[in-house]
């Protein structure tokens, strides 16, 4: 079965500290990817970072950064220097062959000033 | 700007009444989908198509119907709303047969079914 996981329902971060957001996958498949989605109060999803299976080195786009464990299948999202406009729901996600994409139930970041 | 255009972004429908809502991408996407998200539940597939004339149910299609005509339009029609539809509805579209590359998503539709 192919699956995402967020255990963190809510999360508090004080501005400029880093927070991990976690995120754990299944699937038997060799071959996917995995994204993580920002979604601000104002609605809109925002992609942020992606990792494939096959990558080496984790992923990172500017302040975030995936830390990818493929054996333990993890792929937590690391922000670094909270900013208060990181306040937002966090979508982690998985695409697998047959285009089809898996999504966790989400997290919720509140930055703290 | 190239993208996904959802229309309406918002709407207040009266039980049993039906109504489209709107999905355009410009970016020759093969791939889209219809979602809807629910506090606590994440997102939904409703439905997706991985090219014109194509379609397939996902998770929630009940009260659902979608069809795809050409690449870049893909409407999702409400036969009969009803107030469990109430919900966020998001379209998203992207490339077909490649797991690098994510959604690009629709802004929204907020739906209330009263």
């Amino acid at each position: 079965a192919q699956k995402i996981t967020q255990t963190q329902p809510g999360m508090f971060v004080q501005e400029k500290e880093a927070v991990t957001l976690d995120c754990t996958y299944d699937t038997s498949d060799q071959s996917y990817g995995l994204f993580w989605y920002k979604q601000p109060s104002s609605g809109e999803m925002i992609f942020l970072i992606y990792q494939g299976s096959y990558d080496e080195q984790n992923a990172t786009e500017g302040r975030y950064s995936l830390n990818f464990q493929k054996a333990r299948k993890s792929a937590n999202l690391v922000i670094s220097a909270s900013q208060l406009g990181d306040s937002a729901m966090y979508f982690c996600a998985m695409r697998v062959i047959g285009n089809q994409f898996y999504f966790g139930t989400g997290t919720s970041l509140t930055v703290i000033p | 700007n190239a993208g996904v255009t959802q229309t309406p972004k918002f709407q207040v429908l009266k039980t049993g009444q039906s109504m489209t809502l709107q999905c355009a991408q410009d970016m020759n996407h093969e791939y889209m989908s219809w979602y809807r998200q629910d506090p606590g539940m994440g997102l939904r597939l409703i439905h997706y198509s991985v090219g014109a004339g194509i379609t397939d149910q996902g998770e929630v299609p009940n009260g659902y119907n979608v069809s795809r005509s050409t690449t870049e339009d893909f409407p999702l029609r409400l036969l009969s709303a009803a107030p469990s539809q109430t919900s966020v509805y998001f379209c998203a579209s992207s490339y077909s047969g490649t797991l690098n590359y994510g959604y690009t998503f629709g802004s929204g539709t907020r739906l209330t079914v009263v």
